[in-house]
């Protein structure tokens, strides 16, 4: 079973619109929780940590859900500069100090 | 400027002949990485580095040496590269939670190699 799952997507939205992301966890010792962004081929970028309380920056919330072993990202109000690969981070306490990735989800926003 | 530096950005090769492929961060982190990353696989750890003289083998170790004698730099040698070791690399330099940091890893721009 793969560290980290993602929906690969790809999803693509109008302007305007809300969407949200999920991303699965299988090590129930995990620690840090993380999404970056990735456009086309270049090198990924922190979008957000993601906290147990959940977090909000601006247009982007991240929630963390330790029972369900899942987080997940929303942005409302998107903009055609959100396209990009969306990927889930994941950091577990009892593997040393790995990070494990989520093969990403595809993000589109149409005009 | 903060950065992570990567060298050479583009490499074709032949099966068989050693490469190192380097990388140097200037903002005094202890960790670093190397991940490949390959269509449906996402970024997967080839080996992680918690400070100088300390490495560990990440996922996908096999095929891969690494080094890091300087905290700046940590470079990937490939010994005897593969055709199946055609991907793009990342190298990452991460601020600890251990001195105070988050965990946020920032990433050079990648080396895409092609071994024929």
């Amino acid at each position: 079973r793969k560290e980290v799952e993602q929906d690969p997507g790809p999803f693509n939205v109008p302007e305007g619109a809300t969407v949200a992301f999920n991303c699965t966890y299988s090590n129930s010792a995990s620690q840090s929780f993380f999404w970056y962004r990735q456009d086309c081929r270049k090198e990924p970028k922190l979008l957000m940590s993601v906290y147990s309380s959940g977090n909000e920056d601006g247009r982007f919330t991240a929630q963390l859900n330790r029972a369900s072993q899942y987080i997940s990202l929303l942005i409302r109000d998107s903009k055609l500069s959100d396209s990009a690969t969306y990927l889930c981070v994941v950091k577990p306490r009892n593997t040393g100090n790995q990070f494990y990735f989520g093969t990403g989800t595809s993000l589109t926003v149409i005009p | 400027e903060a950065q992570v530096t990567q060298n050479p950005r583009y490499l074709i090769t032949v099966t068989g002949k050693k490469l190192t492929v380097t990388c140097s961060q200037n903002m005094n982190h202890e960790y670093m990485s190397w991940y490949r990353q390959d269509p449906g696989l996402g970024l997967r750890q080839i080996y992680y580095s918690m400070n100088v003289e300390v490495t560990d083998k990440g996922d996908v170790p096999e095929g891969y040496k690494v080094s890091r004698k300087e905290k700046r730099n940590f470079p990937l040698i490939l010994e005897s590269p593969s055709p199946n070791q055609t991907s793009l690399y990342f190298c990452a330099s991460t601020t600890s939670w251990r001195v105070g940091g988050t965990d946020t890893q920032y990433f050079g721009p990648g080396t895409r190699l092609t071994v024929l």
